[in-house]
């Protein structure tokens, strides 16, 4: 069975950081497109960033050059590294995966909550 | 980047049949991924590659795709049909993923 658990979210003052993670089982990341997608209260989903099985990064326009996406071969494990943070980054964010870069994401986490404040 | 449109609400009596659109330029071309969320729930797969449904998912949804515009049907809603509904693409030429603002979806 696979599950994904994201865990690091909370509260964070804006200009702050946080590290996200999402803990992997029963499918490898680095075999995988593994993707952060977030909703902010009372908006939609919001795709965020990915890491392709090669190890290239892509992010979207509203965290390029703030959030950095990583991995952990050997912990089968996803980060997301938020860095000056803002309100707008408030969210629960969800990591999820994709077996090629043009599928869906056909296996998510439960999330994890952001909410920056101060 | 590329852009893709959803109406932001439908409503729909029990039992009647519900079409969500999702607008793009030359969607046709692209795979169109749907999904489902409820409130304080992950978003569920509902169709996959325009017209592809999970096993778990019941035949009453169906995803059509032609030329502008990409279409999740859902036949005799019913009240547990209610949820947020979201196209998803992949921008192949900005490498990102691309998701529509959503559907809310009433059952009346």
């Amino acid at each position: 069975e696979v599950q994904l658990v994201e865990s690091g979210g909370g509260l964070v003052q804006p200009g702050g950081s946080l590290r996200l993670s999402c803990a992997v089982s029963g499918l490898t990341v680095s075999s995988y497109y593994m993707s952060w997608v977030r909703r902010a209260p009372g908006k939609g989903l919001e795709w965020v960033s990915v890491i392709y099985s090669d190890g290239r990064t892509y992010y979207a326009d509203s965290v390029k050059g703030r959030f950095t996406i990583s991995r952990h071969n050997s912990k089968n494990t996803l980060y997301l590294q938020m860095n000056s943070v803002r309100p707008e980054d408030s969210a629960m964010y969800y990591c999820a995966s994709s077996v090629v870069v043009t599928a869906n994401f056909d296996y998510w986490g439960q999330g994890t909550l952001v909410t920056v404040s101060s | 980047s590329y852009v893709v449109t959803q109406p932001p609400s439908v409503s729909v009596a029990p039992g009647a049949t519900a079409k969500i659109t999702c607008g793009g330029d030359n969607i046709a071309t692209k795979s169109v991924h749907w999904y489902s969320q409820k409130p304080g729930q992950a978003p569920v797969l509902v169709i996959y590659y325009d017209t592809d449904r999970p096993s778990e998912i019941p035949d009453r949804f169906s995803g059509s795709n032609s030329g502008d515009t990409a279409t999740l049907t859902i036949n005799n809603v019913e009240a547990g049909d209610e949820a947020d509904y979201y196209c998803q693409v992949w921008d192949a030429s900005s490498d990102q993923y691309v998701f529509g603002a959503g559907t809310q979806v009433t059952v009346l």
